[in-house]
C-alpha cells in the first residue's frame, strides 16, 4: 500500500538557518503530494502541494519539488524564523476511494524548533 | 474561507462511556474524514464519508462508528470508550476532486480515564 517516510525530529535550528525536511513516498500510479503544518494547539493546515511530477509547490518561503524519479518531496526554506516552529507532515493523496474521496496517507511528522 | 469546527477542544471521559465527537463544516463539501493523531504514528484514518448517510471504513475503524445525517455534520462515536482511545481526533473535509486540499478542524484531545 501507499506509504510516506519523513525524517524524524525534532529538528532544532537557529533563526535564519536553512531548512530541509526529507520526505519519500511509495505509491502506485501518480499521487498528489502535500505538506501540512500544525502549529501548537491547532489543527493541520495546508502549506503547499504538487499534483504532478516536476511541479514545485511554494508558500510562505517554503518550497518542495515533486521528484518522481527519486519518489521524493523534500521541504526546504532558505531562512527559518522562530514563528516557523511547528510540526510538519508530508502526505500523499491516492487515486481515489469510493465516491472520489481521496484518502491522505501521512508521514509521522517532523517537529521543527527554531531558536533565536 | 473554509471553516471546520469540532464540538470540543478537550474532553475527559471514563472507560465504558459512550462518546460523541462532532464536526461541522460550512463549505458544502461532499467528503468528510475522521483521523486520530498519535505521537510517532502521524495521522491515521478512522472513517470517511463521501455523501450523506454514506460511510466507509478507514485504516483503524475498530471501536468506532460514524454518523452523517446532514451534509455539513459528521459525527464520530466511541460506543464504549477505552484508555487506548486516548488521542487527538481531527476532522477534515474536502471536495471530491483528487487534487483538492483537505481542510482540518482544530482537533479534540480526548482523554479516557
Amino acid at each position: 500500500g501507499d506509504s510516506v517516510t519523513q525524517m524524524e525530529g525534532p529538528v532544532t535550528l537557529s533563526e535564519e538557518a536553512f531548512l530541509t525536511i526529507n520526505c519519500t513516498y511509495t505509491a502506485t500510479g501518480y499521487p498528489s503530494l502535500f505538506w501540512y503544518v500544525q502549529y501548537p494547539g491547532e489543527g493541520l493546515q495546508l502549506l503547499l502541494k504538487a499534483t504532478k511530477a516536476d511541479d514545485k509547490g511554494s508558500n510562505k518561503g517554503f518550497e518542495a519539488t515533486y521528484r518522481k524519479e527519486t519518489t521524493s518531496f523534500h521541504l526546504e526554506k532558505g531562512s527559518v524564523q522562530v514563528s516557523d516552529s511547528a510540526v510538519y507532515f508530508c502526505a500523499l493523496s491516492d487515486r481515489g476511494l469510493t465516491g472520489g474521496g481521496n484518502k491522505l496517507t501521512f508521514g509521522t511528522g517532523t517537529q521543527l524548533k527554531v531558536e533565536l | 474561507d473554509v471553516k471546520v469546527t469540532q464540538s470540543s477542544r478537550y474532553l475527559v471521559k471514563r472507560t465504558g462511556e459512550k462518546v460523541f465527537l462532532e464536526c461541522v463544516q460550512d463549505m458544502d463539501h461532499e467528503n468528510m474524514f475522521w483521523y486520530r493523531q498519535d505521537p510517532g504514528l502521524g495521522l491515521r484514518l478512522i472513517y470517511f464519508s463521501y455523501d450523506v448517510k454514506m460511510k466507509e471504513k478507514g485504516d483503524i475503524p475498530e471501536g468506532y462508528s460514524v454518523s452523517r445525517e446532514k451534509k455539513e455534520r459528521f459525527s464520530l462515536i466511541l460506543e464504549s470508550a477505552s484508555t487506548n482511545q486516548t488521542s487527538m481526533y481531527l476532522c477534515a473535509t474536502k471536495r471530491p476532486e483528487r487534487t483538492d486540499t483537505q481542510y482540518f478542524g482544530p482537533g479534540t484531545r480526548l482523554t479516557v480515564l
